[in-house]
């Protein structure tokens, strides 16, 4: 398996621009999440999924979109991008109740917005 | 909402040194309790979790206490080696409901030879 994956690596924005960064996981997870992770600061979560076609905001999702169409595939979108999302964005999975509680994350996103 | 602050921020100890970080959380509600390591340029690992209806776990060097009436968590490790030198997030949570976990702000270890 190779678990949660995050493309691309790194990428570079113009303020204005929009750009989407894709998740996928291969672990037949029913739960996906996206975090940002701010210099010195913890994870804080933008958007989840509990299932395929089901999403909900978390704490910090202004300036984000995302979908789930499928089990598999997790993508967030970021529109009119700004400096303030300048962060490493971090994909991670669940299994669900039960299957454990643990999220496993994927290598992340580091974006920068000038 | 749930709240976690973690302390310090910053731990430096010798090689062979026990290392303790600290957090606390607001949301009596909360359940679940993972402490999560992250290397430089990765993404965190979950390295031990608690649940609320256990004191205390332990992994080979590590061990996670848990303080429901004062609403605290500690995470120790024994015996620190160069490898364990990352930062450590704890994170808070309830289950049966989406799981969403609130993080701490980090702590750097360094583990000096």
């Amino acid at each position: 398996n190779a678990g949660v994956t995050q493309t691309p690596k790194f990428r570079i924005l113009k303020i204005g621009q929009s750009m989407t960064l894709q998740c996928a996981q291969d672990m037949n997870h029913n739960y996906m999440y996206w975090y940002r992770q701010d210099p010195g600061m913890g994870l804080k979560l933008i958007y989840y999924s509990v299932g395929a076609g089901i999403t909900d905001k978390g704490e910090v999702p202004n300036g984000y979109n995302v979908s789930r169409s499928t089990t598999e595939d997790f993508p967030l979108r970021l529109e009119l991008a700004a400096p303030s999302q300048t962060s490493v964005y971090f994909c991670a999975s669940r299994a669900g109740t039960s299957g454990g509680n643990e999220q496993f994350f994927g290598p992340g996103t580091r974006l920068t917005v000038l | 909402g749930e709240n976690v602050e973690q302390h310090p921020s910053t731990l430096s100890v010798q090689e062979g040194d026990s290392a303790v970080i600290k957090c606390t959380y607001s949301d009596s509600a909360s359940n679940y309790f993972p402490w999560y390591k992250q290397e430089l340029g990765k993404g965190p690992q979950l390295i031990i979790d608690i649940r609320s209806n256990v004191g205390e776990k332990k992994d080979q060097r590590i061990a996670v206490t848990l303080n429901k009436t004062a609403k605290h968590f500690s995470l120790h490790i024994t015996e620190t080696q160069p490898e364990d030198s990352a930062v450590y997030f704890c994170a808070a949570s309830m289950t049966g409901t989406a799981s969403k976990l609130t993080f701490g702000t980090g702590t750097r270890l360094q583990v000096t030879l």
